[in-house]
């Protein structure tokens, strides 16, 4: 079956530094897509980065990259240069074959200054 | 452009009435789904819209559960004979075609007294 595995319920990080969120996902379809998802106080699903199983290279977008192991089946968010606008909820998802997106439990993240 | 757009975005209904919440997807997006984001379950998929294709209704919890899709660009999802763990986030997002990135709208906040 196909999972998505968020194992860090929480997450501090000091404004200005780096922080990684950890991603693991289960599927036995060769073909699929990984997403990153932000999910601020107000609710909305802002999207962040996206990296295809294919693809050879890691997916960067700013002061995101998706750190993409193949072998290891993990796909962990690396943030670059925190911001306290950054403090939210974070899910990692999977599209599927049927085009549907299998999501994490999330992790939420905080900022301080 | 504008986003997705989901209206209301807060509705308050008592336990068996039936209630209709209304997604607008990004102009010229052909597929649109919905989500559910509740404390227990997480975000879980509910149905998908591809053009004019059969809608995949796998996700739909109970037959209580309906949406429909108009002339193939706003969409509304039913809940008839509401209860109370139908309270919940649910979330549309849509997609320029299958397998290309979902954006999200702000949600529809469900409660159920």
């Amino acid at each position: 079956a196909q999972k998505i595995t968020q194992t860090q319920p929480g997450m501090f990080v000091q404004e200005k530094e780096a922080v990684t969120l950890d991603c693991t996902y289960d599927t036995s379809d060769p073909s699929y897509g990984l997403f990153w998802y932000k999910q601020p106080s107000s609710g909305e699903m802002i999207f962040l980065i996206y990296q295809g199983s294919y693809d050879q290279q890691n997916a960067t977008e700013g002061r995101y990259s998706l750190n993409f192991q193949k072998a290891r089946k993990s796909a962990n968010l690396v943030i670059s240069a925190s911001q306290l606008g950054d403090s939210a909820m974070y899910f990692c998802a999977m599209r599927d074959f049927t085009d549907k997106l299998i999501f994490g439990t999330g992790t939420r993240l905080q900022v301080f200054p | 452009g504008a986003g997705v757009s989901q209206s209301p975005s807060n509705k308050v209904t008592e336990k068996g009435k039936d209630v209709e919440l209304r997604c607008d997807p990004i102009s010229g997006h052909t597929a649109l789904y919905w989500y559910r984001q509740s404390l227990g379950q997480g975000l879980e998929f509910l149905i998908y819209f591809q053009g004019n294709s059969a809608p995949d209704k796998s996700g739909l919890p109970s037959d209580r559960f309906s949406a429909e899709r108009t002339g193939g660009s706003v969409s509304t999802l039913t809940i008839q004979r509401t209860q109370q763990e139908d309270s919940a986030v649910y979330l549309c997002a849509s997609s320029s075609q299958i397998r290309e990135t979902q954006y999200f709208g702000p949600g529809t906040r469900l409660l159920v007294l």
